[in-house]
C-alpha cells in the first residue's frame, strides 16, 4: 500500500527552527511537494523536490533523500503566521499526489 | 475571477438530496481534482480529469460523479448523499500533470454537512 507518515502535531517557539519530518512508502515517485494549510482555509504550495538534495526558498528549506523515501521541512526564524498544517504529498508512478495527514505546527511567542 | 473558485462556500444538506459543488478556474489548467479532507486524514482524491472531456475515478469515487465538458469547469454532484459524505471538499487545478513541478492551487473549498 501507500503510506506517507508524518508527525501529527509540534510546537516551536517564535524566532527559533523547526525541522517536520516525512516519511513515504508509494508506488513510484515523480516528486515531492510541501504546502501549508491555515485553519479554515485552502493549501497553498511551498516547495517541490525531486533530485537528492536540498532547495532553500527564503526561510523555507525543503530537504529530500528518495532513496530513504525522506524529506524535511525546515522553517527558520518562526513567526506566529507560520502557525499552520504542513503538508507532505507525493507524486506517484500514476502522476497523483499522495496526501500525508499534515503537521499542525504550534508557534509560542 | 482569479484563481479557482467553489460554490457553495458551505452547506446542510438532508441525507438522500441531490448535490452539486461548483469548481470554476480561469488559468487554463488542463487538470482538475475534486479532494475531499476530513479530521486525521490526508487529501483524498475523488475524481480527477487530465484534459477537457476525459475523467478518471481516484481514492474514493464511490458515490460521486463528475463531468468535465470544457476547461474551466469540473463539478462534482452527489447522487443521493449520505452522512459519511460529511466533509470538506476542495477542487484543485494544475497546468498538467507530469513534468517537474505542475503544483496543484486550491479553490477555498466548500464545507458540506449531510444530516
Amino acid at each position: 500500500g501507500q503510506n506517507i507518515d508524518q508527525p501529527t502535531e509540534m510546537t516551536a517557539t517564535e524566532g527559533a527552527i523547526v525541522q517536520i519530518n516525512c516519511t513515504y512508502q508509494t508506488s513510484g515517485f515523480n516528486g515531492l511537494f510541501w504546502y501549508q494549510q491555515h485553519a479554515g482555509e485552502a493549501p497553498t504550495f511551498l516547495s517541490y523536490n525531486v533530485l537528492d538534495g536540498l532547495e532553500e526558498k527564503g526561510r523555507f528549506s525543503s530537504f529530500l533523500s528518495p532513496s530513504n523515501g525522506y524529506s524535511y521541512l525546515l522553517l527558520k526564524e518562526l513567526q506566529m503566521k507560520d502557525s499552520a498544517s504542513y503538508l507532505c504529498a507525493v507524486r506517484d508512478s500514476n502522476y497523483q499526489l499522495i496526501w500525508g495527514a499534515g503537521t499542525k505546527l504550534i508557534i509560542k511567542p | 475571477i482569479a484563481g479557482i473558485t467553489q460554490a457553495p462556500t458551505s452547506q446542510i444538506l438532508a441525507a438522500g438530496r441531490r448535490m452539486t459543488l461548483r469548481c470554476t478556474q480561469d488559468m487554463r489548467h488542463n487538470a482538475m481534482y475534486w479532494y475531499r479532507q476530513d479530521l486525521g486524514l490526508g487529501l483524498r482524491l475523488i475524481h480527477y480529469s487530465n484534459t477537457a472531456g476525459t475523467t478518471g475515478k481516484g481514492e474514493v469515487p464511490d458515490g460521486y460523479s463528475v463531468s468535465r465538458a470544457n476547461t474551466d469547469d469540473f463539478p462534482l454532484t452527489l447522487a443521493s448523499a449520505v452522512p459519511s459524505q460529511t466533509s470538506v471538499y476542495f477542487c484543485a487545478s494544475s497546468d498538467s500533470t507530469s513534468g517537474d513541478y505542475n503544483e496543484q492551487f486550491f479553490g477555498p473549498g466548500t464545507r458540506l454537512t449531510v444530516l
